[in-house]
């Protein structure tokens, strides 16, 4: 158990819906990551978040928001779902987000688009 | 363009029968390497974190090593237990993301 949590385990739903992923990173992290896991493009990077600013920025689709709030956990939001949105999307935290610290993954959200 | 490749893409043993995983990279600026052991459908389990060449770790019957372009994780005598996907990952001077390898899937046999 890395001690990052991730609500839901599981989503169902259709195109040009909404949703929205939720993340509690390990005590004391500061830094979240959001990556995203598919069959054919492995695991990408999506947004990172530091004590609630945006530090860094991967190839998230501009349908793509997320945000971190004051108690640190992040959100991660998907609009105008399409089938290829269909994925495993984890989250990640570290102590201060900077590049030599490890990042500890969550057990991830698994998204089907219908 | 920066770039972590793993080899080989799958790999079957014998229980008891030892070998290495390669990653590969062409990263400018190396701040970190990282390998994870992920189980299907489940989150990356973090395994070692390496910093520079020469540097090695260890872990139960697991070894990572690195030199200047590539990272090695030597298994030794694996058991069925270890069947996993192995992931290597890089963090270079650009950016605090990981950059990714496609992984290795190592099944080992009874």
């Amino acid at each position: 158990d890395s001690g990052v949590t991730q609500t839901p385990k599981h989503l169902i739903t259709a195109t040009g819906q909404r949703v929205t992923l939720r993340c509690s990173p390990r005590s004391g992290d500061l830094s979240v990551y959001w990556y995203q896991q598919s069959l054919d493009q492995g695991l990408q990077f999506l947004i990172q978040y530091y004590n609630g600013e945006e530090r860094a920025k991967g190839n998230i689709l501009e349908r793509f928001s997320a945000q971190q709030f004051p108690d640190l956990h992040s959100e991660l939001n998907l609009s105008s779902l399409e089938l290829g949105d269909s994925a495993l999307y984890f989250c990640a935290s570290s102590v201060a987000g900077g590049g030599e610290e490890t990042q500890y993954f969550g057990p991830g959200t698994r998204l089907l688009v219908l | 363009e920066d770039q972590v490749t793993q080899s080989p893409e799958a790999l079957r043993l014998q229980e008891g029968e030892s070998s290495s995983l390669n990653c590969s990279y062409t990263v400018s600026g190396l701040r970190g390497l990282f390998w994870y052991r992920q189980d299907p459908g489940k989150g990356p389990e973090f395994l070692f974190t390496l910093y520079s060449a020469g540097e090695e770790k260890e872990k139960e019957r697991l070894k990572a090593t690195l030199t200047k372009k590539e990272s090695f994780l030597h298994i030794t005598a694996p058991k069925p237990e270890d069947s996993a996907t192995y992931l290597c990952a890089c963090n270079f001077n650009a950016g605090n993301m990981l950059t990714f390898g496609g992984g290795t899937r190592l099944m080992v046999k009874p």
